[in-house]
């Protein structure tokens, strides 16, 4: 079956720096990726859907600049959370959705972010 | 518009015995319903998936889910609790036509008695 992939799967970071988020279709072409945000013990909550090729539309009251999607290929999208602070750790997991066939919805691993 | 209403947030089973995880829907649209496991710090798994098709689904470890639109429900049940089965399970609706857009429900917390 269709693999998305997430690097990296855990990240330290110290508050006031950057971190990067790849989110990668291993076996398909993705022309739309998701990504969702999950607070321990909570659910998932929908951030941003980025489309190939042009800007990502965000979730209300989720801040674009301070999550930085670019989805600069089929394969590939990433996530950069600028100036993190320690209210940004979280659990983020990516979606891809195939551009062929029934249009599935395959979910990366996570990456648990911690900013200390 | 579109809801999920997963209707317990914990359920607890003692091992060998039936589970059943409620869910109930909204939709404008005809919807695609799914169930997702997610297991500590771990990613979701997909357990099963309805698509208009037949409304008993069967997915894998052994749960199922049926559809009842008169109802909207679609709860998951699995005849017998193993410990393995412990984890976080979510119910997803997702509309397909008028733009694709995926709703999870809260959650529904599994535990497993030995």
């Amino acid at each position: 079956g269709a693999v998305v992939s997430q690097h990296p799967s855990r990240v330290i970071c110290k508050s006031g720096t950057s971190v990067k988020i790849e989110c990668r279709s291993l076996d398909f072409q993705a022309t739309t990726m998701f990504w969702y945000r999950q607070f321990p013990k909570q659910s998932l909550m929908l951030m941003a859907t980025s489309n190939e090729g042009s800007k990502a539309t965000y979730e209300q009251g989720v801040e674009k600049d301070k999550f930085l999607i670019n989805h600069a290929s089929l394969t590939l999208s990433t996530l950069t959370v600028t100036s993190a602070h320690p209210e940004d750790s979280s659990f983020y997991i990516c979606s891809a959705r195939d551009q062929q066939g029934v249009y599935e919805q395959y979910f990366g691993p996570g990456t648990r972010l911690t900013v200390t | 518009a579109q809801s999920v209403t997963q209707l317990d947030s914990h359920v607890s089973v003692s091992e060998g015995t039936p589970v059943l995880l409620r869910c109930n829907y909204s939709s404008s649209y005809s919807p695609s319903l799914f169930w997702y496991v997610q297991h500590p710090n771990k990613g979701l798994q997909l357990l099963l998936k309805y698509t208009s098709a037949a409304t008993l689904v069967k997915g894998i470890n052994g749960f199922e889910a049926e559809f009842k639109k008169s109802e909207t429900s679609f709860h998951l049940t699995k005849p017998s609790a193993h410990m393995s089965d412990a984890a976080e399970y979510f119910c997803v609706v997702r509309r397909n036509t008028g733009g694709f857009k995926t709703i999870f429900g809260a959650g529904t917390r599994l535990f497993v008695k030995a």
